[in-house]
């Protein structure tokens, strides 16, 4: 089983619509669980954390389950400029690895008008 | 505005050749980050400093070594670049202990002939 397994996509849908990518991780030990964001042709971002308790920042909302080993990112009313390609980050398993993230191979949205 | 710049964004080296990549940030980042980004592969992790002359091998370190020796600045240098190493390099830098909010350079489009 891969480190960080994201569904390649691509999603492809309309202004308005909601749409959820998922993630799962193999690594049990993970601590710390993020989703970047990628533009076409430009750096990776910070989008959020994923918290166990659910988070959400606007129109984002990340879910973390730990039993499952698996994240979640909802997107509510989907605009033109969600689309990018979203990444999945897990931090390696404690002790002096922590620093390391390892990043899925992202998740393709194209958001149509 | 926090900024990462990378020397080039272009890069056309032939195999055998010594490729110097330089990674500068204006952030006061104690860590710095290179990894490369391949499609279907993700990004990578080659190398990682949490210090001025301090250097950590990450996932895929071999056929390249890190310099680093002011705070600043980091730089990746393939010592004798082979065509499995044509790939985009993107370079990071963190703060200590926000190791997980990486900011990204553009990137260097490296082709080895």
């Amino acid at each position: 089983r891969k480190e960080v397994e994201q569904d390649p996509g691509p999603f492809n849908v309309p202004e308005g619509a909601t749409v959820a990518f998922n993630c799962t991780y193999s690594n049990s030990a993970s601590q710390s669980f993020f989703w970047y964001r990628q533009d076409c042709r430009k750096e990776p971002k910070l989008l959020m954390s994923v918290y166990s308790s659910g988070n959400e920042d606007g129109r984002f909302t990340a879910q973390l389950n730990r039993a499952s080993q698996y994240i979640s990112l909802l997107i509510r009313d989907s605009k033109l400029s969600d689309s990018a390609t979203y990444l999945c980050v897990v931090t390696a398993g404690g002790g002096g690895s922590n620093y390391k993230l390892t990043f899925g191979k992202g998740t393709l949205l194209t958001v149509n008008p | 505005d926090v900024k990462v710049t990378q020397s080039s964004r272009y890069l056309v080296k032939r195999t055998g050749e010594k490729v110097f990549l330089e990674c500068v940030q204006d952030m006061d980042h104690e860590n710095m980050f290179w990894y490369r980004q391949d499609p279907g592969l993700g990004l990578r992790l080659i190398y990682f400093s949490y210090d001025v002359k301090m250097k950590e091998k990450g996932d895929i370190p071999e056929g390249y070594s890190v310099s680093r020796e002011k705070k600043e600045r980091f730089s990746l240098i393939l010592e004798s670049a082979s065509t499995n190493q044509t790939s985009m390099y993107l370079c990071a830098s963190s703060r200590r202990g926000i190791f997980y909010e990486q900011y990204f350079g553009p990137g260097t489009r490296l082709t080895v002939t």
